[in-house]
């Protein structure tokens, strides 16, 4: 089976950085993407890596490292906006995605 | 225009009553699927759908079926709804079941039962 673990909570202020950790367990690894939700929002997708190393987009950035089974989803000048939930998923196989429990992320002024 | 949209977006009925979820996408995309998004927001999937045709099924209690006219359209129904069974329900869709392919989600269905 597929197990993810991330952090439950993650606070910060408006302009920081912060980094999204995420390990996982699974058989037939393809790759891991993370999503975003805000409260009474659907999932929306950020980000997919496949291979090693960190993938830019815009404000946010996603790292894996397959040999640790591990990732992480970097956000940076962050905007009181960006308070959601963040999801990492992992592909194992054909139509399967397996989500993490979810950070949900406060930003404070 | 709304990619992946469901309805109706909120459901309140009583138990052993039978519901279904309609959800259509405008995508093009030949996958669709449920998820389920329980009370501590863990996301599971139930179903999966490609061109119409089941290739997951995860353990579901066979009350829920899913149906699939055509490849736009992909249908929840749930017959003798118990109190365990409200959530969030995300129909959702995406090109190719291949790995790392985007998932669209529509924006849920908030099912309560009482």
């Amino acid at each position: 089976g597929q197990s993810l673990e991330q952090p439950s909570e993650v606070t910060a202020v408006e302009g920081a950085i912060v980094q999204i950790n995420c390990t996982y367990q699974t058989s037939g690894f393809y790759g891991l993407s993370w999503y975003q939700q805000h409260d009474g929002g659907a999932p929306t997708f950020l980000s997919y890596n496949a291979l090693d190393g960190l993938e830019e987009t815009g404000r946010f950035s996603s790292f894996l490292s397959r040999s640790d089974s591990y990732g992480y989803l970097l956000l940076q000048e962050l905007q009181m906006k960006d308070s959601a939930s963040y999801f990492c998923a992992v592909s194992s196989g054909y139509s399967t995605l397996t989500f993490g429990k979810g950070t949900m992320l406060l930003v404070s002024p | 225009d709304t990619a992946v949209s469901q309805t109706p977006k909120y459901l309140v009925t009583q138990m052993g009553n039978d519901k279904s979820i309609k959800c259509e996408q405008n995508l093009g995309h030949d996958t669709m699927y449920w998820y389920k998004q329980d009370s501590k927001k863990f996301l599971k999937i139930m179903f999966s759908y490609n061109n119409k045709e089941l290739i997951i099924n995860e353990t579901v209690p066979n009350r829920f079926s899913p149906k699939s006219p055509d490849k736009a359209h992909l249908n929840l129904h749930i017959n003798s709804l118990e109190l365990g069974d409200s959530a969030v329900y995300f129909c959702a869709s995406s090109q190719g079941a291949r790995e790392g392919n985007t998932i669209y989600f529509g924006e849920g269905s908030w099912l309560t039962v009482v």
